[in-house]
């Protein structure tokens, strides 16, 4: 099946700093999602992104299907941002997703 | 804006007790999943349905589970005997059918602790 890695698997950053998260991918993709896991365990869908670049806020995000990766930056960090972050795609003509292992941000005030 | 919600949000149960866990997917959507994710580990896909069917479901989803669409609204997961290795958390999302986005919804969880 399809391989998916993020980096890195630990982040810890000041209060206003910018992060960039990365997703590497093994195979064509219909589907690519990027998820803040918060504190109670929730998955908050943050954008749904299998080519192009898309803004948020301070969120934006940009997949780049040809070279197999997407990329999340966060900019101006607050400690709210603080949680997991999981990429999961969708492989072409495949209905399930599967996640990656996630990066674990932590944000210090 | 339209939601999946999933209830209970946390149900303890004792070993080789049955469970049922609901899902309201939102309500155009005709793709409808089942995810769990172990404490500490990452998210894994359990099962597709659609049309009334299983379409695909993984090695995780052995003869324990079934799921069902009752009626037009809920889904359903069910363990039929639980074991300590169930303990986890069962995401529901959905899906609509017929547009070019392949964007799956999900559902807040249901956190199960098997005792």
């Amino acid at each position: 099946g399809i391989q998916v890695e993020q980096s890195p698997p630990d982040l810890i950053l000041q209060e206003g700093a910018n992060s960039t998260l990365r997703c590497n991918f093994s195979d064509s993709v219909n589907n690519l999602q990027w998820f803040h896991q918060n504190p109670w365990g929730q998955l908050i869908n943050l954008f749904y992104i299998p080519s192009g670049t898309k803004q948020n806020g301070r969120l934006s995000a940009t997949t780049v299907a040809t070279e197999r990766y997407s990329l999340l930056y966060i900019s101006s960090s607050q400690t709210t941002d603080s949680g997991v972050y999981f990429c999961a795609v969708g492989p072409t003509g495949n209905e399930k997703l599967t996640f990656g292992t996630g990066t674990r941000l932590t944000i210090i005030p | 804006e339209p939601e999946v919600t999933q209830t209970p949000s946390h149900q303890v149960t004792q070993m080789g007790q049955e469970v049922i866990l609901r899902c309201v997917p939102i309500s155009n959507h005709l793709y409808f999943y089942w995810y769990r994710q172990i404490l500490g580990q990452k998210v894994e896909f359990l099962v597709s349905f659609y049309n009334n069917e299983i379409s695909e479901k993984s090695e995780i989803f052995d003869d324990q589970f079934s799921v069902e669409r009752p009626d037009g609204s809920n889904f359903t997961l069910k363990i039929r005997s639980t074991k300590l290795e169930d303990s986890a958390m069962y995401f529901c999302a959905s899906r609509r059918v017929g547009t070019s986005s392949y964007e799956q919804y999900f559902g807040p969880g249901t956190r199960l602790t098997v005792t």
